[in-house]
């Protein structure tokens, strides 16, 4: 199977950095998407990861390594935009999302 | 406007009538599909379209129905709702159904479905 773990909620200050964390158990999968979902919204694409290693976009970054079936989502410089879900998601046959992390950043 | 276009947004509605949830791209986009989301379940696929006139159950089908006549549109039919169905609906569609080089997934704004 393909089960996948991220932590329940999470809470962080403004202009701090979180890690969202991502476990997974899988023999093999395409890619690793995250994505971000405000409150009564759709989610929204930030980033996929193919290779190992880390992959930066601003603010965020993304890390995947396989062999430890583990991925994160690093947040820098938090802003109070930032409270919302955060999926990870394994794409495999077909694309397969997690529960989702719920982040509440405060002042 | 590249977009994923549902309607209806929010809807409430009886057990046993039937009722259709559309979808629209207008990102010529092979591949579309439908989620559900429930707290503490996270987004559950219930149909898939690989492309025109091909379907595939996801994960939760029971209840509901597709149908891919045309490119753009996907909607889901609920023949026989049930309060079980009570949840936000997702449709989502992405450009190649070549899974090994499928992109991000692009999300209609949900469809929040009542079934009393």
């Amino acid at each position: 199977g393909q089960n996948i773990d991220q932590p329940t909620e999470m809470t962080a200050t403004e202009g701090a950095i979180v890690q969202i964390n991502c476990t997974y158990q899988t023999s093999g999968f395409n890619g690793l998407f995250w994505y971000q979902q405000h409150a009564g919204e759709a989610p929204t694409f930030l980033s996929y990861n193919v290779l190992d290693g880390l992959e930066e976009k601003g603010r965020f970054s993304s890390f995947l390594s396989r062999s430890k079936g583990y991925s994160y989502l690093l947040l820098k410089e938090l802003q109070m935009k930032d409270s919302a879900s955060y999926l990870c998601a394994l794409l495999d046959d077909k694309l397969i999302f997690g529960t989702g992390t719920r982040l509440q950043v405060f002042p | 406007e590249a977009q994923v276009t549902q309607n209806p947004r929010y809807l409430i509605t009886v057990t046993g009538k039937k009722l259709t949830v559309t979808c629209s791209q207008n990102m010529n986009h092979e591949y579309m599909s439908w989620y559900r989301q429930d707290p503490g379940l996270g987004l559950r696929q219930i149909y898939y379209s690989m492309n025109v006139e091909v379907t595939d159950k996801g994960d939760v089908p029971e209840g509901y129905k597709v149908s891919r006549k045309e490119k753009r549109n996907f909607p889901l039919i609920l023949e026989s709702p049930s309060p079980n169905q009570t949840s936000l609906y997702f449709c989502a569609s992405t450009w190649t159904s070549d899974t090994s080089n499928t992109g991000e997934l692009f999300f209609g704004e949900g469809s929040r479905l009542t079934v009393l």
